[in-house]
């Protein structure tokens, strides 16, 4: 079945404690992004990745890290958390170059990470 | 810069009433529009697009017509049932790879 899969679904940290969001898709997808998720907010692009070792900030990035080391692989890190950080977070994937009309985002079920 | 105004929810209506969810854009130029829907507990996932003015596009009795002329993607649906509670948000893309969403319209129907 294709999928987009993250864990956890759920995480509760404290602040400064390192942690890592796992994103990993099994449709061969060159285009991978991650969103956070906020009331009245919407959905706002954190970093987004075109390619292996291709990547690029989004619209919200500060506080974050990603790296994509392999195709199907897209983690999320925050290295020094805190709770302005508390969010919805959602791992997307697409094919890359064909056009969001034809190929549109397949997302993750989202992790809910609580920073204390 | 480029954005989707969706009508504020929450939106509660009972079942087989008829449904509309407002949404305009501003941007410069004619982007592609679509709706996503998230239901409970689970990931967005596309529920209908239009590319182009006065395309109009459905999916599982929802439809939406992009208007060109009051830069609206209005979501509709003629008889709700329960299984369609869930929050929608509306898009924007130019082609890229990035997507605009609105803020979301959370959605419940009532039995």
């Amino acid at each position: 079945e294709a999928q987009v899969t993250q864990n956890p679904r759920y995480l509760i940290t404290v602040t400064g404690k390192k942690l890592t969001v796992t994103c990993s898709q099994n449709m061969n997808h060159e285009y991978m992004s991650w969103y956070r998720q906020d009331p009245g907010l919407g959905l706002r692009q954190i970093y987004y990745s075109m390619n292996v070792e291709v990547t690029d900030k989004g619209d919200v990035p500060e506080g974050y890290k990603v790296s994509r080391k392999e195709k199907r692989n897209f983690p999320l890190i925050l290295e020094s958390p805190s709770p302005n950080q508390t969010s919805l977070y959602f791992c997307a994937s697409k094919e890359f170059g064909s056009p969001l009309g034809n190929s549109p985002l397949h997302f993750g079920n989202g992790t809910r990470l609580t920073v204390t | 810069g480029d954005s989707v105004t969706q009508m504020e929810g929450p939106v509660t209506l009972s079942e087989e009433a008829c449904l509309t969810i407002n949404c305009t854009y501003t941007a410069t130029g004619y982007p592609s529009l679509f709706w996503y829907v998230q239901y409970p507990g689970e990931g967005l996932q596309l529920l209908l697009k239009a590319t182009k003015a006065d395309d109009k596009g459905s999916n599982k009795g929802f439809e939406a017509t992009y208007r060109k002329e009051t830069t609206s993607f209005h979501l509709e649906k003629g008889s709700v049932q329960v299984s369609d509670s869930a929050v929608y948000f509306c898009a924007l893309n130019f082609g890229n790879e990035k997507l605009t969403f609105g803020t979301g319209t959370r959605l419940t129907i009532i039995p």
